[in-house]
């Protein structure tokens, strides 16, 4: 079975900037999570979508973060404008009936 | 005060060694907890999933859930290298509640 698919695996871009990320879940998973991981930090929830709908975006900073779920399959997560404090592993994970998460190997972020 | 709190060591052992990894909480809703290991440049790997209190066996790994204390742990015996990695635990509510994840602990198994 493949496992939950994200690209790109690394970025660097420059503060101000805007960036784009891919999330592709298990198939038949219903749920999708974008997970922010700060460097030495456990993650933490920015947004859950259940098929194509948003369930909870209460840490999302919607000023600048947005994220989509077209067709209740794949995903994606934008960043604009980037700042410094957004440099971080971006972990989108998935699940079939919001009991077991699993988890992609996240895209690495750094802001400059 | 956080709503999970987990030492982030780094705790080292010698292989073969017991390891015990804690994670305390305040939340009292809590009913679901999980522990997921993360190796470098990886994402997080379910290990343990438990519901309300008790223990929970897996081969070498053994979950246990405290809801009197609010502490939750998860023993390693027999630890290998292959162990080494970072430790997550992680709870929630209810079936549809957010996942709130501990800080992790970094664990190096040498040997």
């Amino acid at each position: 079975e493949a496992g939950v698919a994200q690209s790109p695996r690394y970025k660097i871009i420059e503060k101000r900037q805007s960036v784009a990320f891919w999330c592709n879940p298990i198939s038949g998973h219903a749920t999708l999570y974008w997970y922010q991981q700060i460097l030495g930090q456990g993650p933490k929830l920015l947004i859950q979508f259940q098929n194509n709908g948003v369930v909870d975006d209460s840490q999302l900073p919607k000023d600048r973060f947005s994220a989509e779920r077209l067709k209740g399959v794949d995903s994606t997560l934008k960043i604009q404008p980037a700042k410094l404090e957004d440099s971080a592993v971006y972990l989108c994970a998935s699940s079939y009936h919001n009991e077991k998460l699993f988890f992609g190997s996240g895209t690495q972020l750094s802001v400059l | 005060q956080k709503e999970v709190e987990q030492d982030p060591g780094p705790l080292s052992v010698p292989e073969g060694a017991i390891v015990s990894l804690n994670c305390t909480y305040s939340n009292s809703a809590f009913q679901y907890f999980m522990w997921y290991r993360q190796y470098s440049r990886k994402g997080p790997e379910l290990l343990m999933y438990t519901y309300s209190s008790g223990n929970k066996e897996d081969g070498r790994f053994t979950a246990q859930v405290d809801k009197s204390s609010k502490y939750i742990s998860l023993f390693i015996r027999d630890s290998q290298p292959s162990d080494s990695a970072t430790y997550l635990c992680a709870m929630k509510a209810g079936n549809t509640g957010k996942l709130i994840f501990g800080q992790g602990t970094t664990l190096q198994v040498k040997p």
